[in-house]
């Protein structure tokens, strides 16, 4: 079972600030990564697939990047809107098996 | 415009069985390769996928739930139901339902990622 890790746990940071969250995984996941927004009873967004398309809608400040373990997710000149939760998510092709990291929150300083 | 919409119980007995429908429209689970998931998230914890439904009838469970997951489609009502035997109060969670996406990489390698979510039902699992 592929075990994804994130860090940090969670991260303070100012309006306007860039900031980068971290998502690890324990094997090569090549590019089969995404990113999800997740604020405070609401479901999930997803931001990023494939480790670094945007996914509709997801403003141009979010950026993924990264292949293989190690995965990024950068936000350019944070916004207020953008105080939550963020997940990593990956796919194990067999057996089918989706799973995603513990989580890293973003809050205001 | 893709909607999906969980409906179900906020309070189930441990031992029970839990079902779970999501009411969804703007798509069809009946064109090829769509794909439809349900994942689930316990107050203040990760998300956890739950199981998948294909649009040939396909289904996968995570294996660790597998023995009393039951996922099924309805495509003449647009539904997509979930079943969890036994239930016990480590059940308790939001639960989700997702529309499943698909993408290849540059060496047309296939994944799946979520890229709509219904709003999630709280269920409560308590005597």
């Amino acid at each position: 079972e592929i075990v994804m890790t994130q860090s940090p746990a969670t991260l303070s940071v100012s309006p306007g600030e860039r900031v980068t969250l971290s998502c690890r995984a324990s094997q090569s996941l090549r590019s089969n990564l995404a990113w999800y927004q997740q604020k405070p009873g609401q479901a999930p967004r997803l931001l990023i697939y494939g480790a670094s398309t945007r996914a509709t809608g997801a403003p141009a400040r979010f950026s993924g990047s990264g292949s293989g373990t190690e995965f990024t997710l950068t936000i350019s000149g944070l916004q207020s809107e953008d105080f939550a939760v963020y997940f990593c998510q990956q796919y194990n092709s067999w057996p089918p098996l989706y799973s995603f990291g513990q989580g890293t929150k973003l809050e205001i300083k | 415009q893709v909607t999906l919409k969980e409906s179900g119980p906020a309070l189930v007995k441990p031992t029970q069985t839990l079902t779970l429908t999501c009411t969804f429209s703007g798509f069809s689970l009946t064109s090829d390769r769509m794909r439809m998931g349900w994942i689930r998230q316990p107050p203040g914890k990760a998300l956890e996928w739950l199981a998948r439904i294909d649009w040939d009838d396909d289904k996968f469970y995570n294996t660790s739930l597998e023995t009393r997951l039951t996922i099924s489609k309805d495509t003449s009502k647009n539904q997509v139901v979930l079943s969890l035997t036994n239930v016990d109060p480590v059940d308790t969670a939001t639960y989700y339902c997702t529309r499943i996406a698909h993408s290849y990489d540059s060496d047309g390698f296939l994944f799946y990622y979520f890229d709509f979510w219904g709003q999630g039902i709280l269920v409560t699992v308590s005597s």
